[in-house]
């Protein structure tokens, strides 16, 4: 069954620190992965996306890593800001259909002054 | 540019009573539209996607229902509430050939 499993579940950290969100998925074979920043109340919006031969890639503050062996990801947040508070989202789309992501659960960031 | 639109933001409706939520995307033609619901502390659920007026894919059983009356219209509709139907309503659209899906504010649905 084509899972996405994110951890940890929920985050706290003090502005200025860094964090990394991780993604792990069973989906095989797959064309993307995506990783979506989600404000409170409003839809989330894309941050990155690696297709499986892409090890890292980056938006700004936000890293992106992917190994396709392990099947894992990662989101590396540099000098969090209050405005990262959000959910973090890992999406996969597996290469077997059209336009049907599969979602992670999602990390809840908390970022305090 | 493109954008995507959906009303009402925030709904509270008794149980049994009737659903229609709407969304509409600008900018773009013959887009592909998908609805989600989100639980709290869930993932994105899809119930349904669209690649074309009239063209209606349906995930998973439920008493939800869509429509696409229009190229960038997408309703979702339910005869009668549950109170499981409660949850975060998110409508999505992909332009053709690509994945990249771009989300709309959502609907924050509470049946009581």
């Amino acid at each position: 069954k084509n899972q996405v499993e994110q951890s940890p579940q929920s985050l706290i950290i003090l502005e200025g620190k860094n964090c990394t969100l991780q993604c792990n998925y069973t989906v095989s074979p797959f064309s993307n992965l995506r990783w979506y920043k989600q404000d409170t109340g409003r839809g989330p919006v894309s941050l990155t996306i690696m297709t499986f031969s892409e090890n890292t890639k980056s938006n700004g503050r936000y890293t992106a890593t992917l190994d396709a062996d392990t099947k894992q990801s990662s989101l590396h947040i540099t000098a969090s800001q209050l405005s990262d508070s959000a959910s973090y989202i890992c999406v996969v789309r597996p290469s077997s259909n059209t336009g049907k992501l599969i979602f992670g659960q999602g990390t809840t960031l908390q970022v305090k002054p | 540019s493109q954008t995507i639109h959906q009303w009402p933001a925030t709904l509270v409706q008794p149980v049994g009573s009737p659903l229609s939520l709407e969304c509409t995307v600008e900018g773009t033609s013959n887009p592909n539209l998908y609805w989600y619901r989100q639980a709290a502390g869930r993932g994105l659920q899809l119930l349904f996607y669209s690649v074309g007026i009239g063209q209606i894919s349906s995930e998973v059983p439920q008493n939800l229902s869509a429509s696409r009356p229009q190229d960038r219209q997408f309703i979702l509709s339910s005869k009668k509430l549950l109170l499981s139907d409660s949850g975060f309503y998110l409508c999505a659209w992909a332009g053709g050939g690509t994945d990249t899906q771009y989300f709309g504010p959502g609907t924050r649905l509470t049946v009581l």
